[in-house]
């Protein structure tokens, strides 16, 4: 299976400003998937990124907060814009056949 | 209501014991199954797919009653590696893999 690579692994942010994270896949995939997880919660899907148009957002995220590329079938970003504590969170890359879904290692933010 | 939901827990045993997890979904569409597991600071970790017929894995064994739109886990003779918090997911139906997951629960094994 494909292995994913997500960097940065935790960034110190200040509020008001914006973190990109990458994800690199290994081999080509359809489709990828960002997810947060808030302290001691579950992940929750933000949107699905489709590479060669725009990515798919789950009620309650918004493209203006978190902008999604994915220039090709390897890779990813997803930007975190205009950060605030509530922000604060792990971001999950992930990608999946009909089976089974894959992560990144996650990005650990923390906005102060 | 969530759409899946799961007992939060902790479940604290002593190691050797069995354990069983439980799991409740709300859309009757859903198509596929999944437990997957989350150590501290990792990312989840499919551990095993349910099915209809229920499935086993070694010490690990997966319900789903579709009537009852519930999911199980049963863990036999516990080990202090099993100690996880073991997430309940559901796939909803649709050309994709959209993924939708319980907030997990914590089991945590002692000696």
């Amino acid at each position: 299976s494909a292995v994913i690579s997500q960097k940065p692994s935790r960034d110190i942010c200040q509020r008001g400003t914006s973190l990109t994270i990458q994800c690199q896949v290994d081999s080509q995939v359809t489709m990828m998937f960002w997810y947060r997880q808030q302290p001691g919660q579950s992940l929750t899907l933000i949107a699905t990124a489709n590479q060669g148009s725009e990515a798919t957002y789950e009620s309650g995220f918004v493209i203006d907060k978190f902008p999604i590329s994915r220039p090709n079938l390897t890779f990813s970003t997803l930007t975190v814009s205009n950060m605030s504590p509530e922000d604060s969170s792990i971001y999950l890359c992930s990608w999946g056949t009909g089976l089974d879904a894959f992560f990144g290692q996650g990005t650990r933010l923390t906005v102060v | 209501r969530k759409e899946v939901e799961q007992d939060p827990g902790p479940f604290n045993v002593p190691e050797g014991a069995t354990v069983a997890f439980n799991c409740t979904y709300s859309n009757s569409a859903s198509q596929s199954f999944f437990w997957y597991r989350q150590d501290c600071r990792k990312e989840p970790k499919l551990l095993m797919s349910v099915y209809s017929s229920g499935n086993e894995d070694g010490r690990f064994t997966a319900q789903l009653n579709r009537a009852s739109q519930y999911i199980s886990l049963l863990i036999r003779d516990s080990k202090l590696s099993d100690s996880a918090t073991y997430l309940c997911v559901v796939k909803r139906s649709g050309g994709y893999n959209k993924l939708i997951f319980g907030a997990g629960t914590r089991l945590a094994v002692h000696p």
